[in-house]
């Protein structure tokens, strides 16, 4: 059973600080990764994607994924009470087209 | 331009009834996946059709469930006999293609609620 595992959280960070978003992954034949971003009652929408080792910047945001350790993270510089919401990891299985793996989410909570 | 539409936004059903679910993907997108979302919990694949290829349907969780896309956009999610258990978000997403690096669009869900 391919798995992607997240902390369920809440994580809590004061506004201003960093986040620290991370996801684990079982496939090793996995290669796209992929940050969604769902707030309370809403759909998911893309935040980041990210198909090669290290880091790539968008914004505030920063995709890291290292395949060796089958680990990707989502840092998000400067949090904003609007960062405030669920963050999914999402991986494709391997020679499945563009089947995704979900984790269960993290819970972010950006305190002013 | 327009989104990925879903109808209906909610239903309440009893349970042993049947439901259908539409998806009406982004014009031009080849790639159409169905989830579910449970309360509190990821997203479950439940199944993808690309183009005019067999559908993928092995996140289907019974054979209570189907789906059907027609002319290769429109899409219609069936659950027969419902169960509470079924009590869900299910969300459409479509894509330009189903390569591994195709971006999904998500719509807005359907809130099933079996009574």
């Amino acid at each position: 059973q391919k798995e992607v595992e997240q902390n369920s959280g809440p994580l809590s960070v004061p506004e201003g600080a960093i986040a620290s978003l991370n996801c684990t992954y079982s496939d090793r034949g996995s290669q796209s990764f992929f940050w969604y971003r769902q707030y309370s009652g809403k759909s998911p929408e893309l935040i980041m994607f990210i198909y090669s080792n290290g880091d790539k910047e968008d914004g505030r945001f920063t995709a890291q994924l290292n395949k060796a350790s089958q680990y990707v993270s989502l840092l998000i510089r400067d949090s904003q009470p609007s960062d405030s919401a669920t963050y999914l990891c999402a991986v494709n299985e391997a020679n499945q087209g563009g089947k995704l793996i979900f984790g269960q989410g993290t819970e972010l909570s950006v305190k002013p | 331009g327009a989104g990925v539409s879903q109808s209906p936004s909610n239903k309440v059903t009893e349970k042993g009834k049947d439901v259908e679910l539409r998806c009406d993907p982004i014009s031009g997108h080849t790639a159409l996946y169905w989830y579910r979302q449970s309360l509190g919990q990821g997203l479950e694949f439940l199944i993808y059709f690309q183009g005019n290829s067999a559908p993928d349907k092995s996140g289907l969780p019974s054979d209570r469930f189907s789906a059907e896309r027609t002319g290769g956009s429109v899409s219609t999610l069936t659950i027969q006999r419902t169960q509470q258990e079924d009590s869900a978000v299910y969300l459409c997403a479509s894509s330009l293609a189903s390569g591994i690096q195709e971006t999904q669009y998500f719509g807005p869900g359907t809130r099933l609620l079996v009574l």
